[in-house]
């Protein structure tokens, strides 16, 4: 079975500033992963996701992710955060070859972005 | 934009009523979900569904019931709800075959209160 931690409940951070969310998982067979926003009020909405090939991968809204297979670790990351990018992320895994039967989601990450 | 709908948005009811959530979407996706979201939780799969007359219970057993007489359609039904299915509704919708990157398309969700 696969597990998806996500360590921080909730990450403050000023306007214009660097952020990282930290996003680890368990699991025995290899998985694609993905990571998702919510919005308030809104359903959530693909941000990016890795399922082979180069480790970095770049989403919209200027996110970007990087898979480390060594530490199971899939981290998103933005350089400088705007006001809008307030939200809940959730990082979510699936094993490989099920066809995308078996996503797992994490606890979520709700970030504060504040002026 | 994801075409994907959910009615109501919000609903409030006392004990014991029968409820129904709706779950539309335009994009002619065959597999369709129902995910259960509490705050500081995973999203939990309550119910799937492949294709036209094809339903499964998820991983969070739930007293609900769906039933996919349409493709495009996929209602939630709670016979008799109490406090305890307090909760948001999350409805998704995917491609399958060749078409499917794993990309979940996900509605607003339906935030149900029960007194």
């Amino acid at each position: 079975a696969q597990s998806v931690t996500q360590l921080d409940s909730q990450v403050p951070v000023f306007e214009e500033a660097p952020v990282e969310l930290r996003c680890n998982y368990s699991s025995s067979v290899s998985v694609y992963l993905f990571w998702y926003v919510q919005y308030p009020n809104q359903g959530l909405q693909l941000l990016l996701k890795y399922l082979s090939g180069s480790t970095l991968v770049k989403g919209i809204n200027g996110f970007e992710a990087e898979f480390n297979k060594s530490q199971t670790s899939f981290h998103l990351r933005k350089p400088s955060v705007h006001i809008s990018d307030t939200a809940e992320y959730f990082c979510a895994v699936d094993p490989m070859n099920t066809g995308f039967q078996k996503l797992v989601f994490g606890t979520g990450t709700r970030l504060l972005v504040s002026p | 934009e994801a075409d994907i709908y959910q009615t109501p948005r919000y609903l409030v009811i006392g004990t014991g009523k029968k409820i129904t959530l709706e779950c539309s979407q335009t994009m002619g996706h065959d597999k369709m979900y129902w995910y259960q979201q509490d705050p500081g939780m995973e999203l939990h799969l309550i119910h799937y569904s492949y294709g036209v007359n094809s339903t499964e219970k998820g991983d969070l057993s739930s007293e609900s019931t769906v039933s996919r007489i349409r493709t495009e359609h996929f209602p939630l039904t709670l016979e008799s709800a109490r406090p305890s299915h307090t909760s948001q509704y999350l409805c998704a919708s995917r491609q399958a075959g060749t078409g499917n990157t794993g990309e979940l398309f996900f509605g607003e969700g339906s935030r149900l209160t029960v007194l």
